[in-house]
């Protein structure tokens, strides 16, 4: 299985700051398409989670510019800039370039 | 506006069975992979299930695999998730997702308890 390992943990942030979370993975996830199937998703307290960046770097439909993604292979990262309190919640990284399909251990994102 | 609701959720002894269902609306249902990924309380998400959007083929992890089953019916804009021999670490809340998953659904807790 292909193992999501994101850092930090838990990250303290104060508003208006910037910040940024690790995600790599054991494998690369560059699809046989060549694609690469890594996606950010933020669940927020008492919510599901939504989606914020597909395909590494696309931001989805709705989703500020502050937010930006980027790496490839193994190693992709989650960039927020200018943070706003509608930030906080638990960041996930995922990979659905193989089977069985998994997620990284997630980020606290709080406010310093 | 994609919308996916969860219905089936409930208390249930262990070795026991509970069907869920996903009703679609606000897209085209039967253009989309769609997809059953849970939480258990107070952790991570785990994806429990994939099916393609003609239905003709589904994708597993081991820790589900030959206890439940995913399915849908296009005519209908639902999906399913049926979960035979639960156990106590299957208890979570249930989220329906479609595509990537782009989308999700509010979800549905399940307790497996005796």
């Amino acid at each position: 299985d292909v193992v999501m390992t994101q850092t930090p943990v838990s990250l303290s942030v104060s508003l208006g700051g910037q910040t940024s979370i690790s995600c790599r993975s054991s494998q690369s996830l560059v699809h046989s398409d060549g694609n690469t199937y890594l996606y950010w998703y933020l669940q927020k307290p008492g919510q599901s989670p939504q989606l914020l960046i597909y395909k590494v770097s696309n931001r989805f439909s709705g989703v500020p510019d502050r937010f930006s993604g980027s790496g490839s292979g193994t190693d992709f990262t989650l960039k927020i800039s200018r943070v706003e309190p509608e930030d906080l919640g638990v960041y996930y990284c995922y990979q659905g370039t193989h089977y069985p399909r998994t997620f990284g251990g997630g980020t606290k994102l709080e406010l310093k | 506006e994609v919308q996916l609701v969860e219905t089936g959720g409930g208390l249930v002894q262990p070795g026991r069975s509970l069907k869920l269902s996903c009703v679609a609306s606000g897209f085209t249902f039967n253009n989309y992979w769609m997809s059953w990924t849970r939480q258990a309380p107070g952790k991570g998400l785990e994806w429990v299930a994939s099916i393609t959007n003609s239905g003709g083929s589904t994708y597993y992890p081991d820790s589900v695999k030959g206890r439940f089953t995913i399915s849908r019916d296009n005519a209908q804009n639902t999906l399913y998730l049926q979960m035979n021999s639960l156990r106590s670490e299957d208890t979570a809340t249930y989220y329906c997702t479609r595509g990537g998953p782009h989308y999700w659904g509010q979800g549905v807790m399940v307790t497996v308890s005796s």
